[in-house]
């Protein structure tokens, strides 16, 4: 089946430094790959959704300038945390998938990232 | 995007089947009802899906209602792995891919 890796899967950081998430699809090809965003005891916010060699479209209340995205492949997309303060700590997991409309989406086993 | 209604959480014994219900009462016709579930600490994983009939797979059973409303996720006999939450979502055709997450069914099983 389709796999899609994330890396690394836990990340702790002092405030202010920035942190890159990075996302695979091992076996496919991901046209588009999405970002959510996960809080304790919460569910899944979508953050973004990028298409590879374009830019990205991010929900309402994302800030691009703050989680940037780049999707320079078809198997690779990351995630930067700029400026990564202590209210950024979360879950953040990946998808992929290989076409539009009605296609599966593959999730990665998320990142868990800590800022002190 | 239309909405899902599920019950916050359920219970079920090991080997029972479990039935996790979802209404979507403003549903298009063409809206796919799309079922996924998340492990603790893990990211999402695909279950099911289906437009208008009832839909089986290896993991599960999909029913779907006659006037598609409401529809139930079917685990036919659950396991201890099965304790995760299950998310009911609606995928209308012009939108992007993109999967908006409900808070969904916490799923418990107990032995």
């Amino acid at each position: 089946g389709a796999v899609v890796s994330q890396h690394p899967s836990w990340v702790i950081c002092k405030s202010g430094t920035s942190v890159k998430i990075e996302c695979r699809s091992l076996d496919f090809q991901a046209t588009t790959m999405f970002w959510y965003r996960q809080f304790p005891k919460q569910s899944l916010m979508l953050m973004a959704t990028s298409n590879e060699g374009s830019k990205a479209t991010y929900e309402q209340g994302v800030e691009k300038d703050k989680f940037l995205i780049n999707h320079a492949s078809l198997t690779l997309s990351t995630l930067t945390v700029t400026s990564a303060h202590p209210e950024d700590s979360s879950f953040y997991i990946c998808s992929a998938t290989t076409s539009g409309g009605r296609e599966t989406q593959y999730f990665g086993p998320g990142t868990r990232l800590l800022v002190l | 995007d239309a909405k899902t209604t599920q019950p916050n959480s359920m219970e079920s014994n090991e080997e029972e089947p479990v039935h996790l219900p979802c209404n979507h009462s403003t549903i298009s016709g063409t809206d796919y009802i799309h079922w996924y579930r998340q492990l603790p600490s893990q990211g999402p994983e695909y279950v099911i899906h289906g437009l208008t009939s009832n839909v089986n797979n290896r993991m599960a059973s999909l029913a779907i209602a006659e006037d598609r409303k409401s529809s139930t996720l079917i685990l036919h006999r659950a396991t201890l792995r099965d304790a995760a939450v299950y998310y009911c979502i609606l995928r209308p055709p012009y939108n992007t891919d993109k999967l908006i997450f409900g808070t969904g069914t916490r799923l418990q099983v107990f032995p």
